[in-house]
């Protein structure tokens, strides 16, 4: 099955630093990507839906200039958490798709953030 | 406004009892549905789809566009079971996925 990976599994950063977060689709191309967050116990949260060479689209609630996210290549997404606080410290998960007319996608590890 | 309830965050049930995960939609259009697992410390994983009307695992679940509900049924339930089941809705085509809150199964020996 198709994979997905990310970088780093696991991050810890001081407050007001920037941490960016990569998700890779190792053997197939997504031309769309999805950030989501889940904290503790809780369900997963969609953050944005990453577009290979556009703008990312946010769900309402997320701060853009917060999260920025950059979708560079149809195998690599990024989410830079900017000026990080410890209240964006949570579990990251990227999703991709498998491709035009099919709906099946495949999750990332996740990056668990810790902002100390 | 697209809703996904799983009513029950947790459920514990004996090892061979039958058991069944609730999930109900309010989705606009024709959505396809899946069921997502969570394993413990394991990434997400695609478990079933209603379009596939397979048994993944010995789990099934039937889409009742009457109910609006696509619950997920095992009829002897082990413990390897035990994890974090999410509904998920999408639309056609490369969409999000809509995360109900998930449902805790816990399999007691």
């Amino acid at each position: 099955g198709a994979v997905v990976s990310q970088h780093p599994s696991r991050v810890i950063c001081k407050s007001g630093t920037s941490v960016k977060i990569e998700c890779r689709s190792l053997d197939f191309q997504a031309t769309t990507m999805f950030w989501y967050r889940q904290f503790p116990k809780q369900s997963l949260m969609l953050m944005a839906t990453s577009n290979e060479g556009s703008k990312a689209t946010y769900e309402q609630g997320v701060e853009k200039d917060k999260f920025l996210i950059n979708h560079a290549s149809l195998t690599l997404s990024t989410l830079t958490v900017t000026s990080a606080h410890p209240e964006d410290s949570s579990f990251y998960i990227c999703s991709a798709g498998g491709g035009i007319g099919i709906n099946e996608q495949y999750f990332g590890p996740g990056t668990r953030l810790t902002v100390t | 406004a697209q809703r996904v309830t799983q009513p029950e965050k947790l459920l514990s049930v004996f090892k061979g009892a039958p058991v069944e995960l609730k999930c109900n939609y309010s989705y606009s259009g024709s959505p396809e549905l899946f069921w997502y697992v969570q394993y413990s410390r394991q990434r997400l994983q695609l478990l079933l789809r209603h379009i596939s009307r397979e048994s993944i695992k010995g789990f099934t679940a039937d889409l009742n566009k009457g109910e609006t509900s696509f619950h997920l049924k095992k009829p002897f339930a082990q413990e390897e079971d035990s994890a974090m089941y999410y509904c998920a809705p999408t639309r056609q085509g490369n969409t999000p996925l809509v995360f109900g809150k998930g449902t805790r199964l816990s399999v007691i020996a």
